[in-house]
């Protein structure tokens, strides 16, 4: 079936170093791919997303492109901030299901240290 | 105002009761769903909506049952609360054919 999978964490960082989460997917079909962030205590956000190959989606200095030839979507930013530390999650839209399901990977935490 | 909001936020009951969800959200989307997160945070489907019809049902045990009044509110019902159900659940909704999602806060779900 359709799945996605990410780095595990945590991640830990020091400000303005480089961020990279690597997520690599499995699906029939074309599906569209997402990264949303999860803040403590608070639901997901949409963070950046990606309809087809070679696209690029990016937000807040977070930048993922969509790689057929790899299945990948890895997210990277340059100079991560202590504000930045939450869990990432890379997500896929199920294109067997019409769009109607989601699948998401089992999230990264992130903690930048100042 | 909160584009799509749940209650309660927060839930502690014994095993074997039963309880209540609610969701609305306010974003004018036509699909709507449910989502389970566990202890290590990983996130699996319980149900989605779309105009008020069952779409998907991921083999969630019977005991959840999801009620669609209209396409603004989404609510799950809980029979016979059991210790594997405590986790945060989490609505959704989106446009169809966009899956971008907007997320509720969560109602973090204590059985004891």
């Amino acid at each position: 079936g359709n799945s996605v999978t990410q780095m595990e964490g945590p991640v830990t960082l020091s400000e303005e170093a480089f961020l990279t989460i690597n997520c690599t997917y499995t699906a029939t079909g074309y599906p569209s791919l997402f990264w949303y962030v999860q803040y403590p205590g608070e639901g997901l956000q949409l963070l950046l997303k990606a309809t087809k190959a070679d696209d690029k989606g990016s937000n807040k200095g977070f930048e993922a492109t969509y790689r057929k030839e790899t299945t990948s979507f890895h997210l990277e930013k340059g100079s991560v901030q202590v504000s930045d530390s939450a869990v990432y999650f890379c997500a896929l839209s199920d294109p067997d299901t019409g769009g109607f399901k989601t699948i998401f990977g089992a999230g990264t935490r992130l903690f930048v240290k100042a | 105002d909160t584009a799509v909001s749940q209650t309660p936020k927060y839930l502690v009951t014994q095993m074997g009761n039963d309880k209540s969800i609610k969701c609305e959200q306010n974003l004018g989307h036509d699909t709507m769903y449910w989502y389970k997160q566990d202890s290590k945070k990983f996130l699996k489907i319980m149900f989605s909506y779309n105009n008020k019809e069952l779409i998907i049902n991921e083999t969630v045990p019977n005991r959840f049952s999801p009620k669609s009044p209209d396409k603004a509110h989404l609510n799950l019902h809980i029979n016979s609360l059991e210790l594997g159900d405590s986790a945060v659940y989490f609505c959704a909704s989106s446009q169809q054919g966009t899956a971008i999602y907007t997320f509720g806060s969560g109602t973090r779900l204590t059985v004891v």
